[in-house]
């Protein structure tokens, strides 16, 4: 059981560059979402989805872009990347019920 | 908006000793979930334990204990017979029982010393 499985571990981008962040699970969980966490800090919502189709912005979702076609899958994109976005991003999961995220591994972006 | 915010960015404890980390809240909902999870220096998040808002029984798990006080919107750690696994960033988490979102605080990094 793999639970919650984050692609790359780290990536270095150039400024205006696109990317994708993969993250697939395999719990059947229908919650799915993306955070980031900048130094010193606690983690802060990017985007989130309750099911396959349906997703919605969270706290910080400007420059970043999500879709859910499975429940298994949901990748994060970068669409043009600034230095304002080098953060940890992490992807989690979690079943209806108040049960607590399964997070992945993280991803560490350093945008130049 | 709900809010969570952890006073004590830094602690430390001696080992075996006792270590109390707090953390606040708010938020309009009368039913949620509070969470702490671990950060260790690998910085793979750990769920440390669980606690459901409508059970006025604090949860326990092994060594880690929450103090629940829903009316003052208070959620506090007590790790006992504190080890040298236990040096992390620990983050005390709020999930709005709509499942979709968890808003954590600004952590508290734990030092255990031999």
């Amino acid at each position: 059981n793999a639970g919650v499985t984050q692609t790359p571990k780290f990536q270095v981008l150039k400024t205006g560059q696109s990317m994708t962040l993969q993250c697939a699970q395999d719990m059947n969980h229908e919650y799915m979402s993306w955070y980031r966490q900048d130094p010193g800090m606690g983690l802060r919502l990017i985007h989130y989805s309750v099911g396959a189709g349906i997703t919605d912005q969270g706290e910080v979702p400007n420059g970043y872009n999500v879709s859910r076609s499975t429940t298994e899958d949901f990748p994060l994109r970068l669409l043009s990347a600034a230095p304002s976005q080098t953060s940890v991003y992490f992807c989690a999961s979690s079943r209806a019920g108040g049960h607590g995220y399964t997070f992945g591994s993280g991803t560490r972006l350093t945008v130049v | 908006a709900q809010t969570v915010t952890q006073s004590q960015p830094e602690m430390s404890v001696q080992e075996a000793e006792t270590v109390t980390l707090s953390c606040t809240y708010d938020t309009s909902e009368n039913n949620y979930y509070l969470f702490w999870y671990k950060q260790p220096p690998s910085r793979q998040m750990i769920l440390v334990i669980r606690q459901e808002a409508y059970k006025q029984q604090n949860a326990t798990e092994n060594r880690f204990s929450v103090n629940f006080q829903k009316a003052a919107k208070s959620f506090s750690l007590k790790i006992s017979d504190s080890q040298l696994g236990d040096t992390a960033m620990y983050f005390c988490a709020l999930d709005n029982n709509a499942g979709n979102m968890l808003t954590f605080g600004g952590g508290t990094r734990l030092m255990v010393k031999p």
